[in-house]
């Protein structure tokens, strides 16, 4: 099965940083990997797929970067409404495993 | 519109079974797979497995194979997931999922609360 290690767990950070997340595949999976965001009581929600796709509506200060084995979530420019917890995903074949997750907190 | 509504929130007994659901409207039911995520209070997601409504086909995470049960029902566009003998260590939201080939899990049920207490 293949793993999928992110990092970091706990990024502090302020309003207009620049932040990066990282997952980490235990092999190669091309470029499936999708990222959500979900706050405290709701539903995740789809940012990118396929490592660099934007979702539709998903504002443009997101992106996603990477293939093969390494891949970032970017949000440029953090805003107020970004503090929340973060998934990567593959979905290259099953189990489709998600990373640890990480929380996006106000320095 | 398409869309995703599961079933409400359950408060069960251990050893108890359980059927919670997942019904889908505005797409072709048989056309994406549906997946099961589970997250226990203040943790991560967990996928638990899929199923391709076109033939029932399921694929369980080794961590829940054996302990839950997914299945569909074609006729009502609705996928189900299923205990026998339920667990406090069950007690977690379980959402729902589509499952694009391209766009991975793109569309979410609200999730359902299972509460598994004694």
């Amino acid at each position: 099965d293949i793993q999928m290690t992110q990092s970091p767990s706990t990024l502090s950070a302020s309003v207009g940083d620049r932040v990066t997340i990282t997952c980490r595949a235990s092999q190669s999976i091309s470029t499936w990997v999708a990222w959500y965001q979900q706050k405290p009581g709701k539903v995740p929600k789809v940012l990118i797929y396929q490592a660099s796709n934007l979702e539709s509506g998903v504002p443009s200060r997101f992106s996603g970067s990477g293939s093969g084995t390494e891949f970032t979530l970017t949000i440029r420019s953090l805003q107020p409404d970004d503090f929340a917890f973060y998934y990567c995903q593959h979905y290259k074949d099953y189990p489709e495993t998600f990373g640890q997750g990480t929380k996006v907190e106000i320095k | 519109e398409v869309q995703l509504v599961q079933s409400g929130a359950e408060v069960k007994k251990p050893g108890e079974s359980l059927r919670i659901s997942c019904q889908t409207s505005g797409y072709s039911f048989s056309s994406y797979w549906i997946s099961w995520v589970r997250q226990m209070p203040g943790k991560g997601l967990e996928w638990m497995g899929g199923i391709n409504p076109h033939d029932s086909y399921t694929n369980y995470s080794p961590s829940f194979r054996g302990h839950v049960t997914i299945s569909v029902d074609k006729s009502i566009s609705t996928a189900y997931l299923q205990w026998s003998s339920l667990k406090a260590s069950d007690s977690a939201m379980y959402y729902c999922a589509r499952r694009s080939g391209i766009t991975g899990t793109d569309l979410w049920g609200q999730g359902t609360l299972v509460t598994v207490s004694s």
